[in-house]
């Protein structure tokens, strides 16, 4: 079963402006990690935060964790028309399972 | 970093025959690897727990008498799909853990099965 659910479902912009994704789960998790995937390929992980942390960077990503309120966004800045794809949070779902979000479709127009 | 192969990356069969996809860890070990399917625009959803040298799990849901599951060596595991129908056709996606204390999953590209 799912665990998270992300909104926006879908999200248009222009390139350079920025793009925030965001995510909540519903039960306690060990760590959240972000997912992106372009269209009918395999997943890229961009990055993994910990729940002891509340936010991370990694290059033009940044990511915060609220625990408290059982979500999670992933910021770009300076959006590029390559960053068009999906974008799916993950959560540990006990062991090594990984449960995914629902996703957000990015697109991002030149 | 550590790679997952997925073999082959698309397959079309015909309805009624079974479908094999192999899931390999290249340059690491993996006692446990994951199967997720994939519909379109959809996200992934998890569908068993390969386990090496023992009987996988399945998600509630799936089943596992049509998704036969084997994790004969520490760096291979396969999915057969058997008697495929056309609803089977879907985006198939493998992972393993990078082990350690590490929870970062290694995801295979995907193999697209397509039944006509």
């Amino acid at each position: 079963s799912q665990q998270g659910e992300e909104d926006p479902q879908a999200l248009s912009i222009q390139e350079g402006e920025n793009a925030t994704m965001n995510c909540s789960y519903k039960t306690s998790i060990n760590n959240l990690q972000w997912y992106r995937q372009n269209s009918g390929r395999g997943l890229v992980h961009l990055i993994l935060i910990r729940s002891n942390e509340r936010e991370k960077h990694s290059g033009r990503l940044r990511v915060t964790l609220d625990t408290s309120k059982k979500s999670s966004s992933l910021l770009i800045t300076a959006s590029r028309a390559a960053d068009t794809a999906s974008y799916f949070c993950a959560t540990d779902g006990g062991g090594f399972k990984t449960i995914f979000g629902a996703g957000t479709r990015l697109f991002v127009k030149a | 970093g550590a790679v997952v192969s997925q073999h082959p990356s698309w397959v079309i069969c015909k309805s009624g025959t079974s479908v094999k996809i192999e899931c390999r860890s290249l340059d690491f070990q993996a006692t446990t690897m994951f199967w997720y399917r994939q519909f379109p625009k959809q996200s992934l959803m998890l569908m068993a727990t390969s386990n090496e040298g023992s009987k996988a799990t399945y998600e509630q849901g799936v089943e596992k008498d049509k998704f036969l599951i084997n994790h004969a060596s520490l760096t291979l595991s396969t999915l057969t799909v058997t008697s495929a129908h056309p609803e089977d056709s879907s985006f198939y996606i493998c992972s393993a853990p990078g082990g350690g204390r590490s929870y970062e999953q290694y995801f295979g590209p995907g193999t697209r099965l397509t039944v006509t």
